[in-house]
């Protein structure tokens, strides 16, 4: 089955220092790769969706100079949190999605997450 | 906008109880909705998948119906067991292939 990594899975770090974090699809090409934060007790909200070789779209409210995303191949996405500060710490889930005319096309394949916390 | 509903927010059965988790969505153009399990800390592990022309999807011992003009899905879980605890997410696929997802269920099986 289609299978997604993020590394690291957590992650610590001081105020102002920015964390970038990767995800991997491992056995299949993603054309678009999603971006999502979760909140205690919350759900799933999105991010931004990052398409290969091109500028991620993000959602109203994301401030696309604060969480950086970049989708420089078909098999990696990243997300950098510059100048983190304590409310930016979170759970950070990717998600990809194969090309099209694959089966994995119509599905989204979850990573196992990253846990930031940022003090 | 596209808002989906979980309802209950918690819910707590004894082993062996059949059970339903309901999921209700604001618009009804939709590709697809997918169920989901997340154990604390953890990642998504998809359970099923319905597409926007199918009713129904079955996977062992659960059920999902899909009932796209009332903008509804459950989740039928037979036989539970305490391995089921988790949190249930039902995600839907509106357009520009984003998902919204609901705030999820979180299902207690004590044994």
């Amino acid at each position: 089955g289609a299978v997604v990594s993020q590394h690291p899975s957590r992650v610590i770090c001081k105020s102002g220092t920015s964390v970038k974090i990767e995800c991997r699809s491992l056995d299949f090409q993603a054309t678009t790769m999603f971006w999502y934060r979760q909140f205690p007790k919350k759900s799933l909200m999105l991010m931004a969706t990052s398409n290969e070789g091109s500028k991620a779209t993000y959602e109203q409210g994301v401030e696309k100079d604060k969480f950086l995303i970049n989708h420089a191949s078909l098999t990696l996405s990243t997300l950098t949190v510059t100048s983190a500060h304590p409310e930016d710490s979170s759970f950070y889930i990717c998600s990809a999605r194969g090309t099209s005319g694959t089966p994995s096309y119509n599905e989204q394949f979850f990573g196992p997450g990253t846990r930031l916390t940022v003090l | 906008k596209q808002e989906v509903t979980q309802i209950p927010a918690a819910l707590s059965v004894p082993e062996g109880e059949n059970l339903v988790l309901n999921c209700s969505f604001t618009d009804s153009a939709i590709y697809n909705l997918q169920w989901f399990r997340q154990d604390p800390g953890k990642g998504l592990t998809s359970l099923l998948l319905i597409q926007s022309s199918q009713r129904e999807q079955t996977s062992g011992r659960l059920n999902a119906s899909l009932d796209k003009s009332s903008g509804r899905s459950t989740l039928y879980i037979a036989a539970s067991q305490p391995g089921d605890s988790a949190t249930y997410l039902c995600a839907v696929k509106g357009n520009f292939n984003k998902f919204y997802f609901g705030s999820g269920t979180k299902l207690n099986v004590k044994p």
